[in-house]
């Protein structure tokens, strides 16, 4: 079993829907929790991420870590064709690596 | 410009080649990452450096050699390419962890095809 784990998609919404990616995590020592956003053949790029559990905003985009169960969320408001994309989560806890899940494609559809 | 760049972008060789892949960066980033990228695996770390002359393996770092002579450059070497390491591979840097937290920053990545 991955470490972390993410419904490959694809995810196919229309435009201003909101989006809910998610992601679930076997390492309860997981601490650091990161977003790549990866469009088609480019490498990904670092969204948000937080530390531990709890919310973090940025514009349309919002990152929220539930330690409790072990589960990742990303939700992305007022959807746009823009915002078609792989996106990645990952984890880490302080000194080790990250741990990236396989990614969901998300397809905004004007 | 400054950033992260990969060279070559594609590129195709035969079974038992050796290939070297190239990573660059301007940012002074202390580490330095290597990961490859296949359909249902994600992305999986190959090795990553610390500073100049210090690496370390990752996940599947078999059949790989890495240096890293200078802050800048880390290059990825495949000394026997095996059609199992047709992959995209992706270079990364990130300053020094702050708590633990890498920021990683990718380059655009290299389309590697072994036939």
């Amino acid at each position: 079993q991955k470490e972390v784990e993410q419904d490959p998609g694809p995810l196919s919404v229309p435009e201003g829907a909101i989006v809910s990616l998610n992601c679930t995590y076997s390492n309860s020592a997981f601490q650091y929790f990161m977003w790549y956003r990866q469009y088609s053949r480019k490498g990904p790029e670092l969204l948000m991420y937080t530390y531990s559990s709890g919310n973090k905003e940025d514009g349309r985009f919002t990152a929220q870590v539930d330690k409790s169960s072990k589960y990742i969320s990303l939700f992305i408001r007022d959807s746009q064709p823009s915002d078609s994309a792989t996106y990645l989560c990952a984890a880490n806890n302080a000194g080790n690596m990250l741990t990236f899940g396989g990614g969901t494609r998300l397809m905004v559809k004007p | 410009d400054a950033g992260i760049t990969q060279s070559p972008r594609y590129k195709i060789t035969e079974t038992g080649r050796q290939v070297t892949l190239m990573c660059h960066q301007t940012w002074s980033h202390s580490y330095m990452f290597w990961y490859r990228q296949d359909l249902g695996h994600g992305l999986r770390l190959i090795y990553y450096s610390a500073a100049a002359d210090i690496t370390d393996k990752g996940e599947v770092p078999d059949g790989y050699v890495v240096s890293r002579s200078k802050t800048e450059n880390f290059p990825l070497t495949l000394e026997s390419a095996t059609r199992s390491q047709t992959s995209v591979y992706f270079c990364a840097s990130s300053p020094a962890p702050s708590g633990g937290l890498y920021e990683q920053y990718f380059g655009p990545g290299t389309r590697l095809t072994v036939t």
